[in-house]
């Protein structure tokens, strides 16, 4: 069965930087476009990012363009979050996600539980 | 980038009763690339609806979507009582998406 595990969050103080990644398993991974989206504490949901299912194309929200960079290793079926200049507003557990079908840009079929990214001093 | 618009904040009904959400994009949504989510507390979204109007594998009748361009809805006929969540349309595609604000349907 298709699993999303999520690692690398915790607390973190303004202006540094974290890296998430996500550990995907069940399906090929290499087939499909998979995204990050965020959920501050009591808030909606906010896409994040996206990557094609080569590591081609990256797109981004404008809220955190220029500071976070999403990668892939299709060989190690891994999704990296790298999220430099951490805000207090980018406080939230952040979920990593999968496309609901291979190669094309679908809705998201599949989510992991989520990591929490606390940003204080 | 596309935003969503979603109304009402709160929908306050009784189980049985039928739901009407709207979800207003500030530009037309291209295919009609509109999904609709599901989330109760604690857990992970589930999608409910893609395409603006194909439900999602094993997603009740009772839950259906209408629209296109940048005025889409959510129905739900009859409430059951695990339908009281919140719901989110999401703009999709292969580059920039988008999530509305949300919708909470509460028990009445």
């Amino acid at each position: 069965q298709v699993q999303l595990v999520e690692s690398g969050g915790g607390v973190v103080q303004p202006g540094r930087s974290l890296r998430l990644a996500c550990a995907a398993s069940g399906f090929t991974f290499s087939n499909y476009f998979m995204h990050w989206v965020r959920q501050a504490p009591g808030k909606g949901l906010e896409w994040v990012a996206v990557i094609s299912y080569d590591g081609s194309n990256e797109y981004y929200a404008d809220s955190v363009k220029g500071r976070f960079t999403i990668s892939r290793d299709n060989s190690r079926n891994t999704l990296f979050l790298q999220m430099n200049s951490l805000r207090a507003q980018d406080a939230a557990i952040y979920y990593c996600a999968r496309d609901s079908a291979p190669l094309a840009g679908t809705p998201i079929g599949y989510w992991g539980q989520g990591t929490l990214v606390t940003v204080s001093s | 980038e596309i935003v969503l618009t979603q109304s009402p904040g709160t929908l306050s009904l009784s189980p049985g009763e039928r739901a009407t959400l709207s979800c207003r994009a500030s530009q037309s949504v291209s295919s009609s690339y509109l999904a609709w989510y599901q989330q109760k507390p604690g857990q992970a979204p589930r999608l409910l609806i893609y395409g603006a109007s194909s439900r999602a594998t094993g997603i009740p009748d009772r839950f259906s979507g209408s629209g296109s361009g940048t005025d889409f809805t959510l129905t739900i006929t009859r409430l059951e009582p695990e339908d009281f969540a919140v719901y989110y349309c999401q703009q999709y595609g292969r580059s920039l998406q988008t999530f509305g604000q949300g919708t909470k349907v509460e028990i009445k």
